[in-house]
């Protein structure tokens, strides 16, 4: 079935300076979406990107959706402590928009 | 409006036995999913329900657990005869339909001493 894969895992960064995490599936994504989870609580949405090589930001985050529209990326600028949390991507699993996949996260942490 | 609320927001239990835990969507969301999240670890997929269709519990780890959704609203995750493996989070999420963002619920801690 298809997958979501996503590096790295973890990644300690010292405030200020920039973090990448990255997302790859085995297939065309009709979208892609990220989430945040902040250590202790729950995954909250942050965006959805569906055209190929779109980008989009969000104040200190950039996403990108590739132009084969099987990777993704979440980009942060000087980063903050406020920063601290696991990042997920997820994409519609094969076969329709339906169910979602969600890959394994990368957990940031930033140190002051 | 109200987000999505999950109870009880902890539950401990002894093996072996079964427990329930409730989800509450937002109202008008047709698609609401399961999740099982372990200490430190990513979102594991338990079951899909959309509208009236057939769910998909292609997830579900074993015939323990199960799970129901009453009248496309209230979803009630089942696990029976609780191991001490099933102890985790458990995360109830709802979109508007199948595929669009969803919102997650604070989530159930469970613990099978």
């Amino acid at each position: 079935g298809q997958q979501v894969m996503q590096i790295p895992q973890y990644q300690h960064v010292q405030e200020g300076e920039d973090f990448t995490t990255y997302c790859n599936s085995s297939t065309t994504l009709s979208n892609i979406q990220w989430y945040k989870q902040r250590p202790g609580g729950h995954p909250v949405f942050l965006i959805q990107l569906v055209k190929s090589g779109e980008v989009k930001k969000q104040k200190r985050l950039t996403f990108q959706f590739g132009e084969a529209k099987k990777n993704s990326s979440l980009h942060i600028t000087a980063t903050q402590t406020t920063d601290v949390g696991t990042y997920f991507c997820a994409g519609p699993s094969s076969g329709g928009y339906q169910k979602v996949t969600f890959g394994i996260g990368t957990k940031l942490q930033v140190i002051p | 409006g109200a987000g999505v609320s999950q109870s009880p927001s902890n539950k401990v239990t002894e093996k072996g036995k079964d427990v329930e835990l409730r989800c509450d969507p937002i109202s008008g969301h047709t698609a609401l999913y399961w999740y099982r999240q372990s200490l430190g670890q990513g979102l594991e997929f338990l079951i899909y329900f959309q509208g009236n269709s057939a769910p998909d519990k292609s997830g579900l780890p074993s015939d323990r657990f199960s799970a129901e959704r009453t009248g496309g609203s209230v979803s009630t995750l089942t696990i029976q005869r609780t191991q001490q493996e099933d102890s985790a989070v458990y995360l109830c999420a709802s979109s508007l339909v199948g595929g669009n963002e969803q919102y997650f619920g604070p989530g159930t801690r469970l613990t099978v001493t």
